[in-house]
């Protein structure tokens, strides 16, 4: 079964502060993976896309990393700010309308 | 450009009304789909569109309609409204190549539309 789990579903972080978010798939086929920012009301934007072949791939203070061997995929962001507060969503695209999406990690970040 | 425009941002119906959910987009994307967001679960795929005049099912397609009569625009019906279909409703667009070269699937999408059924 096609699936896509986020780890964890929460968490609160000071200002500042750097944290990372993980994600664990099982999608075959697997074409890339991308992480996706939704603010509270919006729609999603997407932050980054992991090709097979990549191993990091950085945007500003995020970094997300992929282990195709493990199926694991992780975000780092680094020197948090008041405007990361988000869900974090970790989508896995399988070609043409195929994507699995996670459940996301909702990010508070305090003052 | 606007991207993905979706109408209305907030609805109430009640049980059994009708009602469309609107979708335009303007980046000429040949793919278009409807997706449903409930509280503590990804994102469901409810119907897809591969171009004009094309549409089919996705995961959760009972009690929805589309069509797809132009590329920009992908409207969603709801037919005798249930609680059931309580939700945040998200349109999304995407350009895939048929053939060819692979394509990187970025979805685009609109800001949402949030339906509560009473």
């Amino acid at each position: 079964k096609n699936q896509v789990e986020q780890s964890p579903q929460s968490l609160i972080i000071l200002e500042g502060k750097n944290c990372t978010l993980q994600c664990n798939y099982t999608v075959s086929p697997f074409s890339n993976l991308r992480w996706y920012k939704q603010d509270t009301g919006r729609g999603p934007v997407s932050l980054t896309i992991m090709t097979f072949s990549e191993n990091t791939k950085s945007n500003g203070r995020y970094t997300a990393t992929l282990d195709a061997d493990t199926k694991q995929s992780s975000l780092h962001i680094t020197a948090s700010q008041l405007s990361d507060s988000a869900s974090y969503i970790c989508v896995v695209y399988g070609g043409t309308y195929k994507y699995i999406f996670g459940t996301g990690t909702r990010l508070k970040v305090l003052a | 450009n606007a991207g993905v425009t979706q109408t209305p941002k907030f609805r109430i119906l009640k049980i059994g009304q009708s009602m469309t959910l609107q979708c335009t987009q303007d980046m000429n994307h040949n793919y278009m789909y409807w997706y449903r967001q409930d509280p503590g679960m990804g994102l469901k795929l409810i119907y897809y569109s591969v171009g004009a005049g094309i549409t089919d099912k996705g995961e959760v397609p009972n009690g929805y309609n589309v069509s797809r009569s132009t590329t920009e625009d992908f409207p969603l019906r709801l037919e005798l409204a249930a609680p059931s279909q309580t939700s945040v409703y998200f349109c999304a667009s995407s350009y895939s190549r048929v053939r060819g070269l692979s394509n990187t699937g970025e979805l685009f999408f609109g800001e949402g539309s949030r339906l509560t059924v009473l």
